[in-house]
């Protein structure tokens, strides 16, 4: 059973759109929920992460939106460059045992100039 | 910054062989995981730990122990490899409860692996 699934599998967006990635998830009691990027040969790292008291978190130019109703979240990347082009994971964990991450199958983004 | 350094970076092996990958971390991180990354399939946790001694089973345990010898050192062993078991390797650690960014999981560099 897939707990967190993610889309779209590849993206690709102009330079200056705003790229949206979609992620949804199965289990309600999911508590946390990060975003991690990856470029080409390197290893993932956090780029920002949200908790369903609040239904946005903004960081520059990236923001989560969170809808717990429905269960999805997303990340907008506005004003998009080139350099934002990476595989982009989404994840979740629970409120016990947080330090477990579930993570998406990630999207590929293209930033195209 | 944390630090994750991950031993051999590469490693090739035939089908049946005994392989051993290294995890380090030096930032007093009490969580470390094992992943594997396949183009298709994202990022899929094979084993994690909460300290020294200790062991959980991810999603994806089947062929594959570890061991936590102490806080910085955790070990990935594939005790009869399987082809099946080529992919990218990368270990994670995290502060854990009460810890500054307590969730964030920082990533070493990756181990490929490739069983013939």
């Amino acid at each position: 059973q897939q707990q967190v699934r993610q889309s779209p599998q590849s993206l690709t967006v102009w330079e200056g759109e705003t790229a949206i990635l979609n992620c949804s998830y199965e289990d309600s009691t999911f508590d946390y929920f990060p975003w991690y990027h990856q470029f080409p040969g390197e290893s993932p790292a956090l780029l920002i992460a949200i908790r369903p008291v609040s239904n946005k978190k903004e960081d520059g130019r990236f923001t989560i939106f969170f809808n717990k109703r429905e269960k999805k979240f997303s990340l907008h990347i506005a004003d998009s460059q080139p350099g934002d082009s990476a595989t982009y994971f989404c994840a979740a964990s629970w409120a016990e045992g947080a330090d477990r991450l579930t993570f998406g199958k990630g999207t590929q983004l293209i930033i195209q100039p | 910054e944390a630090a994750v350094t991950q031993s051999p970076r590469n490693k090739v092996t035939v089908t049946g062989g005994n392989v051993t990958l290294s995890c380090r971390q030096t930032n007093s991180h009490n969580y470390m995981y094992w992943y594997r990354q396949d183009t298709g399939h994202g990022l899929r946790l094979i084993h994690y730990s909460y300290g020294a001694g200790n062991l959980q089973i991810g999603d994806v345990p089947d062929g594959y122990k570890a061991t936590r010898t102490t806080q910085e050192d955790f070990f990935l062993l594939l005790e009869l490899a399987s082809p099946s078991q080529t992919s990218l390797y990368f270990c994670a650690s995290s502060p854990g409860l009460g810890g500054f960014n307590q969730d964030t999981q920082y990533f070493g560099p990756g181990t490929r692996l490739l069983v013939l």
